[in-house]
């Protein structure tokens, strides 16, 4: 069994479009994250959800909106997409700091 | 703030050879500290951590590394690199808590034959 999976693997979508990426975890942990993966590597965090509340909105565009309908699902819904947008973005989590799991990432381009 | 600096943006090494991958990290108080793998295509998989206790920590994969606080490093080492070890590494720093991990920005390991 996958311990943190995401939906799709892949994504391409045009400019203006919204699109959701979606994220299930079965380690029973109480945080999840969303990390943004720039073209560099560079991974950033974006938001942090423990038990279903919103802890940590790092400065994200409103166009990124988390949706939390139970402790093992965080999901990322992105509005108006945009070319800068594109990225591969990771789900994780974490029963405290003691070290995250991550998903495989979903590839986003926006053309 | 904190913060993690991996000066190394690509490494190359001989097969068979040993290994160390150089990290230092900013932060104010006793720090969490972690390596994790990259490859390619695939998510991060963590290969070890330090919270406190005995310095150098042992992971997986034959992967270890050492916490020296007069230094603010965290460097990760293995004695002998297999071609299957190539891929991307990242060192991570973050409080206890809540609080997320900050990443450094990466360290490509090549391996050649």
């Amino acid at each position: 069994d996958t311990a943190v999976s995401q939906t799709p693997k892949y994504l391409v979508t045009q400019m203006g479009n919204d699109k959701s990426i979606k994220c299930e975890q079965n380690l029973g942990h109480d945080t999840m994250y969303w990390y943004k993966q720039d073209s560099k590597k560079f991974l950033k965090i974006m938001f942090s959800y423990n038990n279903k509340e919103l802890i940590i909105n790092e400065t994200v565009p409103n166009r990124f909106s988390p949706k939390s309908p139970d402790k093992a699902h965080l999901n990322l819904h992105i509005n108006s997409l945009e070319l800068g947008d594109s990225a591969v973005y990771f789900c994780a989590s974490s029963p405290d700091s003691y070290g995250y799991t991550f998903g495989s990432g979903t590839r986003l381009t926006v053309v | 703030a904190q913060s993690v600096t991996q000066p190394d943006i690509h490494i190359t090494v001989s097969e068979g050879a040993s290994l160390e991958l150089r990290c230092n990290y900013s932060y104010g108080a006793t720090p969490y500290l972690f390596w994790y793998v990259q490859s390619p295509g695939q998510g991060l998989q963590l290969l070890l951590k330090y919270f406190s206790g005995d310095t150098l920590v042992q992971g997986i994969k034959g992967f270890e590394a050492e916490f020296k606080r007069s230094q603010s490093s965290f460097n990760l080492r293995k004695p002998s690199v297999h071609w299957s070890d190539a891929a991307e590494y990242f060192c991570a720093v973050g409080p206890s808590g809540y609080s997320t991990l900050t990443f450094g920005k990466g360290t490509m390991l090549l391996v050649s034959p």
